[in-house]
């Protein structure tokens, strides 16, 4: 149950794009469409921004897409804003009935 | 509105336990799955545990495989964990959290802290 790969730190300035990435295995990422992102704030919970690789969630901005490619999968954050300013996790089923997360990406809006 | 309200936590030395609880409004909480995911301090997140609605199938992280206990009880609206056999590496915000179909993971808790050390 090795924790998906994910960048320690990203960073825009308000109205860019940014992409973080999350880098599993054909066991987790490469081999289930069942690949979420989750953004936390600090001292909160998180929020589920994508499931299903690119599916959003009612009331998440269309400025958030999701993607995957092989083993990776993606969040691009387009149009960013101040509030996006956050840690974002990627998580993906990762069969024998157990789940993973990533080591989280934080995201800096410059 | 859906919300979820964790308790029990707190601070307990090594090898000591400590039983968490989830309280569940806003949804019919018997037609869902659960989970607890905990994250410790400064670290990332961590899948602990998943209950089907039923409570009949259960599956935990080979991490707490044999210390932990996850339970329901769907009368009460609740969700539990029970931790046994508490290490310092337990020590973590614990969180519940709703399970959708599509394997995601749509509402949590505020969490709860656990503190394990002597």
């Amino acid at each position: 149950q090795s924790a998906l790969t994910q960048p320690p730190s990203a960073s825009g300035s308000p109205g860019q794009s940014v992409t973080i990435s999350c880098t599993g295995t054909s066991s987790d990422v490469g081999g289930y469409d069942y690949v979420s992102w989750y953004q936390q704030h600090p001292g909160k919970a998180p929020k589920l921004m994508i499931y299903e690789v690119y599916k959003r969630p009612s009331g998440v901005p269309d400025r958030f897409s999701g993607s995957k490619s092989g083993n990776t999968a993606s969040l691009t954050v387009s149009g960013l804003q101040a509030e996006d300013e956050a840690d974002y996790y990627c998580s993906s089923y990762s069969g024998s009935n157990n789940w993973v997360f990533g080591g989280g990406t934080k995201l800096t809006v410059l | 509105e859906v919300q979820l309200v964790e308790s029990g936590g707190g601070l307990v030395q090594p090898g000591e336990s400590l039983r968490l609880s989830c309280a569940a409004s806003g949804f019919t909480f018997s037609d869902y799955g659960m989970v607890w995911v905990r994250q410790a301090p400064g670290k990332g997140l961590e899948w602990v545990s998943y209950i089907t609605s039923t409570g009949r199938t259960i599956y935990y992280a080979d991490s707490v495989k044999g210390r932990f206990t996850i339970s329901r009880d769907n009368a009460k609206n609740s969700l539990y964990l029970q931790m046994n056999s508490l290490r310092d590496e337990d020590t973590a915000v614990f969180y519940c959290a709703r399970f959708r179909s599509d394997w995601s993971f749509d509402y949590w808790g505020q969490g709860t802290l656990v503190t394990v050390s002597s």
